[in-house]
């Protein structure tokens, strides 16, 4: 079936040290990827999204690139602040699956001054 | 933005006891809504999909009867945990997918903690 894997938190770093989030998935077909957020007391909030290999899903400094060889959607930003500081999900949904996600078990996140 | 919320973000409920909760699309009509339970260190488990004005599909392993779930209009969706027991404290979270929209524009709730004690 299909899964999603991320690194296990907590991730704790300096203000504008750079982020990188591990995550790999298992699909069958072709899926979209997706990063959510989770601030504290918030929903998850949609971060960024590809959909499709090689596309680049960017948005509020972060990044994260499909890659279907390596079947990653690693997510990344060059300089964190301390608003960073949430929770991370990396989720799979394959088209035809009813609009159903997948995630991963969430990276939490803490950026120091 | 679009906006769910869900009532009560935490709730206390002793063994044996049923709890009620909810997931409000505010300011958009939802046609379909997910309801989510999170163990810690664990990832996002769906557990139902609900239709307004159906019943609710379960995924596999999820006992129907224990987790009753009722959308009954565009804007509100209820799951009832019945007869609690500490196994069912968890995070439940819902998420709504806007009537007309593709399958990427998913808006989800805080989340709701449930102890069982």
């Amino acid at each position: 079936g299909d899964s999603v894997t991320q690194m296990e938190g907590p991730v704790t770093l300096s203000e504008e040290a750079f982020l990188t989030i591990n995550c790999t998935y298992t699909a069958t077909g072709y899926p979209s990827l997706f990063w959510y957020v989770q601030y504290p007391g918030e929903g998850l909030q949609l971060l960024l999204k590809a959909t499709k290999a090689d596309d680049k899903g960017s948005n509020k400094g972060f990044e994260a690139t499909y890659r279907k060889e390596t079947t990653s959607f690693h997510l990344e930003k060059g300089s964190v602040q301390v608003s960073d500081s949430a929770v991370y999900f990396c989720a799979l949904g394959v088209a035809g699956g009813g609009n159903k996600l997948t995630f991963g078990t969430g990276t939490q996140l803490k950026v120091e001054l | 933005g679009a906006v769910v919320s869900q009532h009560p973000s935490r709730v206390i409920c002793k063994s044996g006891t049923s709890v009620k909760i909810e997931c409000r699309s505010l300011d958009f009509q939802a046609t379909t809504m997910f309801w989510y339970r999170q163990f810690p260190k664990q990832s996002l488990m769906l557990m139902a999909t609900s239709n307004e004005g159906s019943k609710a599909t379960y995924e596999q392993g999820v006992e129907k009867d224990k987790f009753l779930i009722n959308h009954a209009s565009l804007t509100l969706s209820t799951l009832t945990v019945t007869s609690a027991h500490p196994e069912d404290s968890s995070f439940y979270i819902c998420s709504a997918l806007p009537r007309g929209s593709s399958g990427n524009t998913i808006y989800f709730g805080e989340g709701s903690w449930l102890t069982v004690v």
